[in-house]
């Protein structure tokens, strides 16, 4: 299984872009870069993925590195209810899904 | 769609107790997920069904856990007998397997309390 390395926690003012780094140094070429939140006391929600270009939703951006050895998750507009611990995990055909201890994000109103 | 649905939310036995958790996933998925949360340990998958064939049951902590999924809406985790150290929260997750990539969705959790 691919080793991830994020940051334990990150901090943000609220309006304000955020940009949480991943290192998926070791991620297999058929591996998808997965990003998954869990809100307080709530189960994990499934955020993004991407294989090699940069990709949008309602809810982020993901900006892959050419190399695909590391991934950035931007939300646009931090608000309150952003505060999470955010999750990336590679993953693919054969590959489950391993959550690591992810980063805390903090929202500063 | 309703979502995952788990229940019960909260249970709380004593040591030595047969506890079941059970799982509804999402209509149509075909994956389903049983993981627990603690503290220590964070997030751990502990066995998953792909069209109710279990396919990965290497987190399952030891024997007195078990799981089965006897059609595709509904799931069970059984821990038989319980032991304090049990006591974490317990997700279920179903998917719709796409290329290559997993979106999971999850359900609330149960919060399993072992005195």
């Amino acid at each position: 299984d691919a080793k991830t390395t994020q940051p334990n926690s990150m901090e943000s003012n609220e309006e304000e872009p955020v940009h949480l780094p991943c290192n998926h140094s070791t991620i297999s070429g058929t591996d998808y870069i997965h990003w998954y939140r869990q809100l307080p006391s709530q189960g994990p929600e499934y955020v993004i993925h991407g294989l090699t270009s940069n990709v949008n939703n309602r809810m982020a951006s993901l900006a892959i590195a050419e190399d695909r050895k590391s991934s950035t998750l931007i939300l646009l507009r931090a608000t309150l209810r952003d505060a999470a611990v955010y999750y990336c995990m590679p993953g693919g055909a054969t590959n489950k899904l391993i959550f690591g201890t992810g980063t805390l994000l903090a929202v500063q109103p | 769609d309703a979502g995952v649905i788990q229940s019960p939310r909260h249970e709380v036995t004593e040591m030595g107790q047969e506890v079941t958790l059970r799982c509804k996933p999402i209509s149509g998925h075909d994956y389903l997920f049983w993981y627990r949360q603690t503290m220590m340990r964070g997030l751990e998958l502990l066995i998953y069904f792909n069209n109710n064939v279990p396919i990965d049951d290497s987190g399952m902590p030891e024997d007195r856990f078990s799981a089965k999924m006897p059609n595709a809406s509904f799931s069970t985790l059984k821990i038989q007998p319980s032991e304090p150290r049990d006591s974490a929260v317990y997700f279920c997750a179903s998917a719709r397997r796409g290329f290559q990539s997993w979106e999971q969705y999850f359900g609330p959790g149960t919060r399993l309390t072992v005195t």
